[in-house]
């Protein structure tokens, strides 16, 4: 049990670069989602899915997409990259996404940069 | 304007001395209340959660948090530090109960030898 992955660990991108954020998680859980961390501002969601096929946007949703074809990976797209997406990256999962009966459980994270 | 308040950017203490963080929020209804755990270089951990009952709440790794109605506040306290606590804690809440946590911006504790 792997838990919570998130692949690569740390990336550097010139401006106007597509990359993917690849998260995945093996406790069969149909919620997911993903965080942004920047100083001073703790972490913000950015968009979320509770369940495959499903997906809806969260705090600060412009300039990511996502997906989710399958129940065990959420994968994060940056079309075209900006300097102010310069952060550290975090997927995060649970079964239902109910904050009252479960814990949500947090991957290490990736560390983009952009230049 | 809604929103979850850290006072303290960085605090220091000084080995097996108590430890208080503060986190306020202004949302209209209670919402349900953590307190996370960050170590360098790892994503976050559970500390400990609060959704209703008892105001005093056991969390792992010695913490406690309080949680005070009339303060909107859900202060985190340790008797005696450890120098394993050096981290940086984040209090969130999730005003819905699905997952769309907002985030104090992070206390860093520093423990002194």
């Amino acid at each position: 049990n792997a838990g919570v992955t998130q692949t690569p660990k740390f990336q550097v991108l010139k401006t106007g670069q597509s990359m993917t954020l690849q998260c995945a998680q093996d406790m069969n859980h149909e919620y997911m989602s993903w965080y942004r961390q920047d100083p001073g501002m703790g972490l913000r969601l950015i968009h979320y899915s509770v369940g495959a096929g499903i997906t809806d946007q969260g705090e600060v949703p412009n300039g990511y997409n996502v997906s989710r074809s399958t129940t065990e990976d959420f994968p994060l797209r940056l079309l075209s990259a900006a300097p102010s997406q310069t952060s550290v990256y975090f997927c995060a999962s649970s079964y239902t996404g109910r904050t009252d009966q479960e814990t949500q459980y947090f991957g290490p994270g990736t560390r983009l940069l952009v230049l | 304007a809604q929103s979850v308040t850290q006072p303290d950017i960085h605090i220091t203490v000084s080995e097996g001395a108590s430890l208080e963080l503060r986190c306020n929020y202004s949302y209209g209804a209670t919402p349900y209340l953590f307190w996370y755990v960050q170590s360098p270089g790892q994503g976050l951990q559970l500390l400990l959660k609060y959704f209703s009952g008892d105001t005093l709440v056991q969390g792992i790794k010695g913490f406690e948090a309080e949680f005070k109605r009339s303060q909107s506040s859900f202060n985190l306290r340790k008797p005696s530090v450890h120098w394993s606590d050096a981290a940086e804690y984040f209090c969130a809440v999730d005003v819905y109960n699905n997952n769309d946590m907002r985030f104090g911006a992070g206390t860093r504790l520093t423990v002194k030898p």
